[in-house]
């Protein structure tokens, strides 16, 4: 079974550029996540959607930033305009089901680089 | 306000030894519990968990241990590899399904 499949893995852009994140989840999870992680830190919720319902957006900043799940399967995250504080590596991850305690499993993630 | 503390940023180990993992928490609500291993430019692979029903899971040379009262957990790597090797996170979630994460330990296993 394929896991998390993210693209591109790596991209570096000037800033003021847009960018955009492709995430492909594993088959039939409904859960999808994308994390953000900077250098030395965990990674951190940006939004959450199940199936094509963006269920948690409070720390995805709209201003900039923006998502789609349009038919609850693989999502897009776009930044535009990007900054420099927005180097860090884009993480999505999915989980199946409702049930209590279902893993997150991630893929390999997205690495931006903004100069 | 970090709700799941690793404070410790790295630990150095003797091949064969014991590892020692350690995370607090702060948030009453989560429980669910989880450890990631991340190797340099992959993404986080999920190693065990624990629901807050237990306070002991096992699997194979990992193990990690639940005290609620005290908001602490613990991974236990026995014996450790030098394949071991990596940033292992601790993360806790509760009924949002939503995972928080530590800042991360790198652990290194000296053959």
């Amino acid at each position: 079974e394929a896991g998390v499949v993210q693209s591109p893995r790596y991209k570096i852009i000037e800033k003021k550029q847009p960018v955009a994140f492709w995430c492909n989840p594993i088959s039939g999870h409904n859960t999808l996540y994308w994390y953000r992680q900077n250098l030395g830190q965990g990674p951190e919720l940006l939004i959450r959607y199940e199936n094509e319902e963006a269920v948690d957006d409070s720390q995805l900043p709209k201003d900039r930033f923006s998502a789609e799940r349009l038919k609850g399967v693989d999502s897009t995250l776009k930044i535009q305009p990007a900054e420099l504080g927005d180097s860090a590596v884009y993480l999505c991850a999915s989980r199946s089901g409702t049930g209590y305690g279902n893993t997150i499993y991630f893929g390999e993630g997205s690495w931006l680089t903004v100069v | 306000d970090q709700q799941v503390k690793q404070n410790s940023p790295s630990l150095s180990v003797q091949e064969g030894r014991i590892s020692i993992l350690n995370c607090d928490y702060t948030n009453s609500m989560f429980d669910y519990f989880l450890w990631y291993k991340k190797y340099p430019a992959e993404g986080p692979t999920f190693l065990i968990s624990i629901s807050s029903i237990k306070d002991k899971n096992e699997d194979g040379r990992f193990t990690v241990f639940l005290n609620k009262s005290a908001k602490h957990l613990s991974l236990h790597i026995v014996p450790s590899q030098p394949g071991d090797s990596a940033v292992y996170f601790c993360a806790a979630s509760g009924s949002n399904y939503k995972l928080t994460f530590g800042k991360g330990t790198l652990l290194t296993v000296n053959p």
